[in-house]
């Protein structure tokens, strides 16, 4: 099955840098490549995804990065908020499969004022 | 209108006891969810039904039983509870692609 490691496990940042939030997967036929924020105390929530028919996808100050050939994905989130301080998760699925998505183990990032 | 509701948020029980979690989603998904969510944060899931048809059952204990009497409610009831039952379990539903809509979850304490 479909294993997906994310990294690193915690990130403090100062608010106005960029954090990076990476993962990897290991089947080649996953093609749907989602992100999740969890918010204390609620449930996680899509914030972007993306598909394996593209390598970069953007919406204001996150983006997320797709390499194929290394099984590999990323979470950028620039400009950083208080407000993004979060659980991060990754995961991959085969779209429109009945399957689940597999997630990664989350990213704690921390952005301090 | 919230799309995924569980109910209750919290529940504090004792060893041994047993309870239920309910959830029901307004979005007319056929696939719904349970996933347990640890101290550490780890998402693992539990169960999947497809229009009220189980599909996925992973390793969880018999004591675990989901029900879903339509395609809309996904119950799910624990008996025998455990201290290590203590977790946050979060009811999800799935659209097309693929994204999940999660509950709010429900945090159960086992004393």
């Amino acid at each position: 099955g479909e294993n997906v490691e994310q990294h690193p496990s915690t990130l403090s940042v100062q608010e106005g840098d960029s954090a990076v939030i990476k993962c990897t997967y290991s089947d080649s036929a996953s093609n749907y490549f989602p992100w999740y924020k969890q918010e204390l105390g609620k449930g996680p929530q899509l914030i972007i995804d993306i598909r394996s028919n593209v390598g970069e996808k953007k919406d204001q100050r996150i983006a997320v990065t797709l390499n194929k050939t290394a099984k590999h994905f990323s979470l950028h989130i620039t400009e950083t908020q208080p407000e993004d301080s979060a659980v991060y998760f990754c995961a991959a699925s085969i779209s429109g499969s009945a399957r689940q998505l597999t997630f990664g183990s989350g990213t704690q990032l921390t952005v301090l004022p | 209108d919230t799309a995924v509701s569980q109910t209750p948020k919290y529940l504090v029980t004792q060893m041994g006891n047993d309870k239920s979690i309910k959830c029901e989603q307004n979005l007319g998904h056929d696939t719904m969810y349970w996933y347990k969510q640890d101290s550490k944060k780890f998402l693992k899931i539990m169960f999947s039904y497809n229009n009220k048809e189980l599909i996925i059952n992973e390793t969880v204990p018999n004591r675990f039983s989901p029900k879903s009497p339509d395609k809309a409610h996904l119950n799910l009831h624990i008996n025998s509870l455990e201290l290590g039952d203590s977790a946050v379990y979060f009811c999800a539903s799935r659209g097309d692609p693929g994204e999940l809509f999660f509950g709010e979850g429900s945090r159960l304490t086992v004393l």
